[in-house]
């Protein structure tokens, strides 16, 4: 068990270009969350997969952002046409599908778009 | 709307002394409770996870309450030391299983 990964650790684009990071969870867990933390900031929902099926989606994820978790294993996070309001944290955490089994958060990838 | 405050924002202690750190929540309908630790630029860990059926848990210099009804939590860390200094966040499963947070409070240890 190696927790949950993360890539790349940090990523720096222009506006206006296509980004996508990567999360490979805990090998034996079903759920996947995806948060964006700002500095200051607690982290805020994205979405959240329960095998590759995604049950649910926040109003922050604007037609812009996308994500997948194609086989129930890693996902990606992909934000399109970025603008610099998505410069931020993205954490990836990761649970077993058990209502009271705690998150396991990887390392995030921080955003900075210029 | 679930929401999660924590009070207070920053704190700094010196060496040795016991502190409490609090978290609100507006909807009682929790399913868990959870204290994290986020040290600069990293991720979050978790320190303990309170059940709504539960009380309170313990994990070493750590102990935390949950009282469902108040919608409230604390932190109580035992004879800090300089290596506690980070952001705690406590953070609520609602229905749906979807973990909401607080802002953080910023702990900062002297030695």
């Amino acid at each position: 068990d190696t927790g949950v990964s993360q890539n790349p650790r940090h990523k720096i684009t222009k506006r206006g270009q296509n980004v996508t990071f990567r999360c490979d969870p805990i090998s034996e867990h079903n759920r996947l969350y995806w948060y964006r933390q700002t500095l200051g900031q607690g982290p805020e929902f994205l979405t959240y997969f329960q095998n590759e099926a995604q049950l649910e989606k926040s109003r922050l994820l604007s037609d812009r952002f996308s994500a997948e978790r194609p086989k129930g294993s890693f996902s990606t996070l992909e934000i399109q046409r970025t603008e610099q309001g998505d410069s931020a944290m993205y954490l990836c955490a990761s649970s077993l599908e058990v209502t009271n089994s705690p998150l396991h958060f990887g390392n995030g990838t921080r955003l900075t778009v210029t | 709307k679930q929401e999660v405050t924590q009070i207070p924002a920053a704190l700094s202690v010196p060496e040795g002394e016991n502190l409490v750190l609090n978290c609100s929540f507006t909807d009682s309908a929790i399913y868990n409770l959870q204290w994290f630790r986020q040290d600069p630029g990293k991720g979050l860990t978790s320190l303990l996870l309170i059940q709504s059926s539960q009380r309170e848990q313990t994990s070493g210099r750590l102990n935390a309450s949950l009282d469902k009804s108040s919608g409230r939590s604390t932190l109580y860390i035992a004879a800090s030391q300089p290596g506690d200094s980070a952001t705690y966040l406590c953070a609520v499963m609602t229905s749906y299983d979807k973990v909401i947070f607080g802002p953080g409070t910023s702990l900062s240890v002297i030695p």
